[in-house]
């Protein structure tokens, strides 16, 4: 099935220290999103990702699309308290355009 | 610049009574999409909809929740006799275009429904 497995499920590192996390998946995928969700609010798109192969960078965060379409992931560097959340990987199957199909998300705690 | 609106952003109700919740997407966004969220887990798909039509309801449970895009107004996802399982929270997002690899959603800040 469409399913994404994420992880780690959570993490708690250190202020400065760089962050890494990914998706994969048994299925194609057409288009690799990342979120960020904060407590009580909406996800927010970090980066989007279209073509495998891709590397994406935004501010800090950086992306990668991978070639074999099935998996993704994210880097923080530097990591700041403001980076704490929750962080999903979204995908969109290749045998479907718009649905998308979201990991189970990884907590980011951060020790300042 | 408005992002993608829901209202309200939390809701209670009896068991066995109706929930409306309301999503008004970005400006110039005809392509809606309704997602839930249990605690501690990621979003998942519910419908799809464009204006006056539902394109893709496959996440929709069959009893009970219906949804709408109507011409003029927001979308409504509306839970009948709710129960406390549909306890949850429900994300809207909006897109400007039909499927293609490069559309991205955006999504509301949700509405939070609390079934007593």
């Amino acid at each position: 099935g469409q399913q994404l497995n994420q992880s780690p499920q959570s993490m708690f590192i250190q202020e400065g220290e760089d962050v890494s996390m990914n998706c994969t998946s048994s299925s194609i995928f057409n288009t690799w999103l990342w979120y960020k969700q904060d407590p009580g609010e909406g996800p927010v798109l970090l980066i989007a990702l279209y073509k495998a192969g891709e590397l994406t960078s935004n501010g800090r965060l950086t992306a990668q699309f991978g070639i074999t379409r099935k998996d993704s992931f994210l880097n923080i560097s530097a990591s700041i308290p403001s980076d704490v959340g929750i962080y999903f990987c979204a995908g969109r199957p290749e045998e479907y355009g718009n649905k998308l199909v979201f990991g189970a998300g990884t907590i980011l705690r951060v020790k300042s | 610049n408005a992002g993608v609106m829901q209202n309200p952003r939390h809701l209670v109700r009896r068991r066995g009574q109706e929930a409306r919740l309301r999503c008004s997407p970005m400006k110039g966004h005809s392509h809606v999409y309704w997602y839930r969220q249990l605690p501690e887990e990621g979003l998942k798909f519910m419908v799809y909809l464009q204006k006056e039509n539902i394109i893709d309801e496959s996440g929709m449970p069959k009893e009970r929740f219906s949804a709408e895009f109507p011409k003029e107004g927001p979308s409504i996802l509306r839970i009948q006799q709710v129960v406390r399982g549909d306890s949850a929270a429900y994300f809207c997002a909006s897109s400007p275009r039909g499927p293609s690899i490069t559309d991205t959603q955006y999504f509301g800040p949700g509405t939070r429904l609390t079934v007593l």
